[in-house]
């Protein structure tokens, strides 16, 4: 069965850091690219950040760039999201999902909750 | 960075009622754009992608049209289980969603 399951979230304080995990399992991780996607909390969808396949092409939301970094290590079927210089903006759940291969997103996972309060 | 513009934001319908919800795009997409429903508590899940094309396991009465700037999904007869918010979603450049559509129950 195919699964992305989000980890790592929590409570940060403003200007901290914290890395979310993506666990994929029942596909070919390697063959897809994957993307973040956040959701603050009573709020609509923002997309985060992509990555290709291999991981050589990555692209952000201009919110996001030059502080989160999005990455994948394929042996391990995972992906994850540095996030550093945190600010209460950026609390959300974080979903991890698969892109198929048009572009749409066609497999989420439950999403991880990261709040930015001190 | 393409804007995409959902309406309208709320919608208050009955079972059987016929609905449909508008996604217009700051420039041409194409047809790059797919529609999810998200209930309350979850995931988000694919309904359409490439503005038309029915997501496998989706039920029949979901169909999206459109091309370019203006976009549509239509739900032909509402059923209980598709009260939700409904997001469309470009993926022409990057990635832009709607602001939602909340279809709840009149």
């Amino acid at each position: 069965e195919l699964q992305v399951v989000e980890s790592g979230g929590g409570l940060v304080q403003p200007g901290g850091s914290l890395r979310l995990s993506c666990a994929a399992s029942g596909f070919m991780f390697s063959s897809f690219w994957m993307t973040w996607v956040r959701q603050a909390p009573g709020k609509g969808l923002e997309w985060v950040a992509n990555i290709k396949q291999d991981g050589s092409e990555k692209y952000y939301v201009d919110s996001v760039k030059g502080r989160f970094t999005i990455s994948r290590d394929n042996a391990k079927n995972s992906l994850y999201l540095q996030m550093n210089s945190l600010r209460a903006e950026d609390t959300a759940v974080y979903y991890c999902a698969r892109r198929c291969s048009s572009g749409c997103i066609d497999s989420w996972g439950q999403g991880t909750l990261v709040t930015v309060s001190s | 960075d393409i804007q995409m513009t959902q309406s309208p934001s709320t919608l208050s319908a009955s079972v059987g009622d016929r609905v449909t919800i508008t996604c217009r795009a700051s420039q041409s997409i194409s047809s790059w754009l797919a529609w999810y429903q998200q209930k309350p508590g979850k995931a988000p899940k694919l309904l359409i992608y490439k503005a038309s094309t029915l997501e496998i396991g989706v039920p029949s009465r979901f169909s999206g049209s459109g091309s370019g700037t203006e976009f549509t999904l239509t739900i032909s007869s509402l059923q209980p289980d598709d009260f939700a918010t409904y997001y469309c979603q470009q993926y022409n450049t990057y990635s832009t969603f709607g602001q939602g559509t909340k279809v709840e129950i009149k």
